[in-house]
């Protein structure tokens, strides 16, 4: 059963490119998240999408944008890139809790290093 | 959601049993106390949560002081697999996807 998957794994950009990254949930699970993950920092969450709206998001700018598609894959969007942008791209996906309360647990790709120049 | 205060770096020696602390003394009453880990280039994984009980699964034990103010994650016997950067997270059942993550606790497993 594969888990969530990212694409790609590594890219670079310059300052004021446009980043488009890619995830497919787990099997099963129909909402996604998306953190970003600086360099010996904790992941910071940026949204969540589900039903193929933005559902929740957290404190970044209008640069950083998303979409969820049908089959609940989604994508990431940042424009206008900044030297910091450049850190490691987290998806998450998870499925509506069910049964034990509180277990809204998230399944993570392996991410996605950005390297802005 | 809560804040959490965990310390920067443990270690352990292989075979004996890690515990992992935690302090979250502003808890509310309707949060849950979740561990993470995120071992070296791979994304974090969930695991385990609870509420106020303490909570056993495969991975691990959560031991939730009576107050809730603290807690303890234990890996009962640690292998050097175990080796990563451990979260402690409070939130809300109604935090959706959301989770709070601090600077987590750097284990370091030794053979």
């Amino acid at each position: 059963d594969a888990g969530v998957t990212q694409s790609p794994t590594h890219l670079i950009k310059t300052r004021g490119q446009q980043v488009t990254l890619r995830c497919s949930p787990k099997s099963g699970h129909d909402t996604v998240s998306w953190y970003q993950q600086a360099l010996g920092q904790g992941p910071q969450f940026i949204f969540q999408y589900y039903e193929e709206e933005e559902r929740q998001r957290g404190n970044f700018p209008d640069r950083f944008s998303g979409h969820q598609f049908p089959n609940y894959s989604s994508e990431l969007n940042v424009n206008a890139l900044l030297l910091g942008d450049s850190a490691l791209y987290l998806c998450a996906s998870s499925q509506p809790s069910l049964g034990r309360s509180g277990a809204n647990v998230l399944t993570f790709g392996a991410g996605s290093r950005l390297t802005v120049l | 959601d809560a804040k959490t205060t965990q310390p920067t770096s443990m270690d352990c020696a292989e075979g004996r049993a890690a515990n992992l602390p935690c302090n979250h003394s502003t808890i509310s009453g309707n949060e849950y106390v979740y561990w993470y880990r995120q071992i070296h280039s791979q994304g974090p994984q969930y695991i385990i949560h609870g509420l106020k009980n303490n909570e056993t699964n495969e991975m691990a034990s959560l031991i939730i002081t009576e107050d809730r103010k603290s807690s303890t994650l234990i890996l009962p016997h640690a292998t050097l697999r175990d080796t990563a950067v451990y979260y402690c997270i409070v939130r809300k059942e109604t935090s959706g996807s959301r989770l709070t993550f601090g600077e987590g606790t750097q284990l370091t497993v030794n053979p």
